[in-house]
C-alpha cells in the first residue's frame, strides 16, 4: 500500500521569506502523480502544484516549486516570497497513474503560519 | 465553472440517526470522489464513481455507508445508524476523465457532528 508522510506538523515563516515543506512517500509503482494541496481554515482544498513521476524537471507555479527526488521518494514544496495568504494547512498527495482514475492518498498535513 | 458544491455545510444529529449528503460536481466532470477528513488529519478515500458506476470502495466504507450517483451527475452519501466515530468532514471531489489524468477539484465539505 502506498503511504505519504509529512514529518513537519507545523512550520512558520516570515512574510517575504522562503519556506520548504517536506514530504516522503512509499510506493512500488513506477508511474504516478504527486500533488500539493492547500486548505485554508474553513475553506476548500485547492491544488497548488502537481508533478508527474516520469518527468525529471521539477514543476513550478509562480512562487511555488517542488524538489522531486524519485530515487529518494521525496517531494518537497518550496514557497518563495511568502505572503500572509499562504497561511494554511498543506497536504502532500500521491496518485497512481491509471487511465481509469484512482484515489488520492494524503499525508497528515503541515500547518503553515506566515508571520508579518 | 461554478465549482464542486456540497450540501449541507454542517449537519448535527443524534447517534443512531440516518444522514444524507449531496455533492454536485463540476458539470463536465465524469469522475466523482468522496473522502472523509477528521480533525488534524489528511483526507481518506471512501469511494469513486465514473459516470454512474461506482468503481472503487475503501474498506473504510462500512455497510452503514452507501453512495449513489444515479444519473452520472450529482451524488449522495448516506450514513445509516450514525456513530460517534462518524463525526468528520466529508469531502467531495470531481475530475475530468480520459487518459490525461486530470487533478481533482474539491468542494467545501459537509461537517458532520454526532451528539
Amino acid at each position: 500500500a502506498q503511504t505519504v508522510t509529512q514529518s513537519q506538523p507545523e512550520m512558520s515563516v516570515q512574510e517575504a521569506e522562503t519556506v520548504t515543506l517536506s514530504c516522503t512517500y512509499d510506493t512500488s509503482e513506477s508511474d504516478y502523480y504527486l500533488f500539493w494541496y492547500k486548505q485554508p481554515p474553513s475553506r476548500q482544498m485547492i491544488l497548488v502544484i502537481r508533478q508527474e513521476a516520469y518527468k525529471q524537471q521539477n514543476a513550478t507555479e509562480n512562487r511555488f516549486s517542488v524538489n522531486f527526488q524519485k530515487a529518494a521518494k521525496s517531494f518537497s514544496l518550496k514557497i518563495s516570497d511568502s505572503q500572509l495568504g499562504d497561511a494554511a494547512m498543506y497536504f502532500c498527495a500521491y496518485r497512481v497513474q491509471e487511465t481509469s482514475g484512482s484515489r488520492l492518498t494524503f499525508g497528515e498535513g503541515t500547518q503553515l503560519t506566515v508571520n508579518p | 465553472d461554478t465549482g464542486v458544491s456540497q450540501d449541507p455545510r454542517h449537519k448535527i444529529t443524534k447517534r443512531g440517526q440516518n444522514v444524507t449528503f449531496r455533492c454536485d460536481p463540476i458539470s463536465e466532470h465524469n469522475r466523482l470522489y468522496w473522502y472523509r477528513q477528521t480533525l488534524g488529519q489528511g483526507p481518506e478515500f471512501l469511494t469513486y464513481f465514473q459516470n454512474e458506476a461506482q468503481l472503487e470502495k475503501s474498506r473504510l466504507l462500512s455497510d452503514r455507508f452507501s453512495a449513489e450517483r444515479p444519473k452520472g451527475s450529482f451524488s449522495t452519501l448516506e450514513i445509516q445508524r450514525t456513530e460517534q466515530g462518524d463525526s468528520a468532514m466529508y469531502l467531495c471531489a470531481s475530475s475530468l476523465g480520459g487518459p490525461s489524468n486530470q487533478p481533482q477539484h474539491f468542494g467545501d465539505g459537509t461537517r458532520l457532528s454526532i451528539l
